[in-house]
């Protein structure tokens, strides 16, 4: 069963500086999302992305954050200056519709910002 | 902002035993009910789904029940195995965004016992 596929595994990054979090959604979809999950606390939506651009933002994603699909496979998640508080597990999503349809959810990104 | 809240953040079961995972809402412009499971390092698997339309979804073990008067759904178990060990998420979307915009709840971690 085709899945998505997320890389890497583990990041660990110093605060302040840039990190990318990169994504190979299921090829015949569409719709492409990344949520977070900080430790101990609820699965939150971040963004979804549809033809090329932000179709849904949360109050989370704010200037500091932005994605990119840079090719016709790679979906990429840039925070440009992280924070303690960015540390959380970062999963990418994708769907073929947007109605009635269920997120397909890579296996995630753990985030340590130090 | 709980409009999806799942009351128990821990449940015990039996193996053979039926398990009742609960979920509440507070959006009344929800449209679509999912379940996701979620194993440690893995991302959220998609279970069972139900459309507000309906009010019960049965997919082999598992049935979801939605009670729209109450806000409320359920998933069941039946019967309940090793393998289901795992947090559960309730999760919702209104007609609107769709499935962009997915709201979780806090996830249930079950455990069963033999």
């Amino acid at each position: 069963e085709p899945e998505v596929t997320q890389t890497p595994s583990h990041q660990v990054t110093q605060m302040g500086q840039e990190v990318i979090l990169r994504c190979v959604p299921i090829s015949n979809h569409l719709y492409f999302y990344w949520y977070r999950q900080i430790l101990g606390q609820k699965v939150e939506f971040l963004v979804s992305f549809y033809n090329n651009e932000i179709s849904e933002k949360s109050e989370i994603f704010d200037d500091q954050f932005s994605v990119e699909r840079p090719d016709g496979s790679n979906f990429t998640l840039k925070i440009r200056s992280t924070k303690l508080e960015d540390s959380a597990m970062y999963f990418c999503a994708s769907s073929a519709r947007v109605r009635g349809e269920t997120l397909h959810f890579g296996n995630g990104t753990r985030l340590t910002v130090t | 902002d709980q409009q999806v809240k799942q009351n128990s953040p821990s449940l015990s079961v039996q193996e053979g035993r039926i398990s009742i995972l609960n979920c509440d809402y507070t959006n009344s412009m929800f449209d679509y009910f999912l379940w996701y499971k979620k194993y440690p390092a893995e991302g959220p698997t998609f279970l069972i789904s139900i459309s507000s339309i309906k009010d019960k979804n049965e997919d082999g073990r598992f049935t979801v029940f939605l009670n729209k008067s109450a806000k409320h759904l359920s998933l069941h178990i039946v019967p309940s195995q090793p393998g289901d060990s795992a947090v559960y998420f309730c999760a919702a979307h209104g007609p609107v965004q769709g499935a962009q915009k997915l709201v979780f709840g806090q996830g249930t971690r079950l455990t069963i016992n033999p």
